[in-house]
């Protein structure tokens, strides 16, 4: 149990195009849900924080407009990416928790997004 | 504010060999704090946490971790080490109020034959 799952695994698109990704909890409701960049050879970076029905909270640095979240549903949130730039070339990873206790996050597989 | 370190960038190891990769960290109060491993081109996969209790964490694929507490350590170890167990290590930390996880660098492990 406990899986998450990203969609797509892999995207080229051209620079100025906006890219959607999804991340879905296949066996469970996450009340949270985390999106995180990782630059190669780098660690992960949190972007923002989603509960469900709710705004995501962004850190520090990340720009909402540009990184759209939207969380639907308890076991779907979408990232996208508006106006791609080759500087937002990245993987991305989502997570998702299964509920408030003391519970690792579960890791989608990351989606690698390559803009040109 | 809270931090993770990661000491070592690279850890080598001789298979069958020992290994420990090294985490220190930096949170108020009693964190929670948790073992990930990434294989190239994946997400994180889980490891180990450690919540309250038994200070040695045993977890997934013959790993376990050492809490220390006067050291604000977690250091992941296994007694022997596999070629198949070289990857990139992510340690975190978690405060027990909120969701909000921190990791570490990250350490690339490798297991030579």
């Amino acid at each position: 149990g406990a899986v998450v799952s990203q969609h797509p695994s892999r995207v080229i698109c051209k620079s100025g195009t906006s890219v959607k990704i999804e991340c879905r909890s296949l066996d469970f409701q996450a009340t949270t849900m985390f999106w995180y960049r990782q630059f190669p050879k780098q660690s992960l970076m949190l972007m923002a924080t989603s509960n469900e029905g709710s705004k995501a909270t962004y850190e520090q640095g990340v720009e909402k407009d540009k990184f759209l979240i939207n969380h639907a549903s308890l076991t779907l949130s979408t990232l996208t990416v508006t106006s791609a730039h080759p500087e937002d070339s990245s993987f991305y990873i989502c997570s998702a928790t299964r509920d408030r206790g003391p519970n690792e996050q579960f890791f989608g597989p990351g989606t690698r997004l390559t803009v040109l | 504010a809270q931090s993770v370190a990661q000491p070592e960038d690279q850890v080598n190891v001789a298979e069958g060999n020992p290994l420990t990769v090294k985490c220190t960290y930096s949170v108020s109060g009693n964190p929670y704090l948790f073992w990930y491993v990434q294989y190239p081109n994946r997400g994180l996969q889980f490891l180990l946490k450690y919540i309250t209790g038994d200070n040695l964490v045993k977890g997934s694929y013959g790993f376990e971790a050492e809490f220390n507490k006067s050291q604000t350590s977690f250091h992941l170890k296994k007694p022997s080490a596999l070629v198949s167990d070289s990857a990139l290590y992510f340690c975190a930390v978690r405060p027990r109020n909120n969701n909000d996880m921190r990791f570490g660098a990250g350490t690339r492990l490798t297991v030579k034959p």
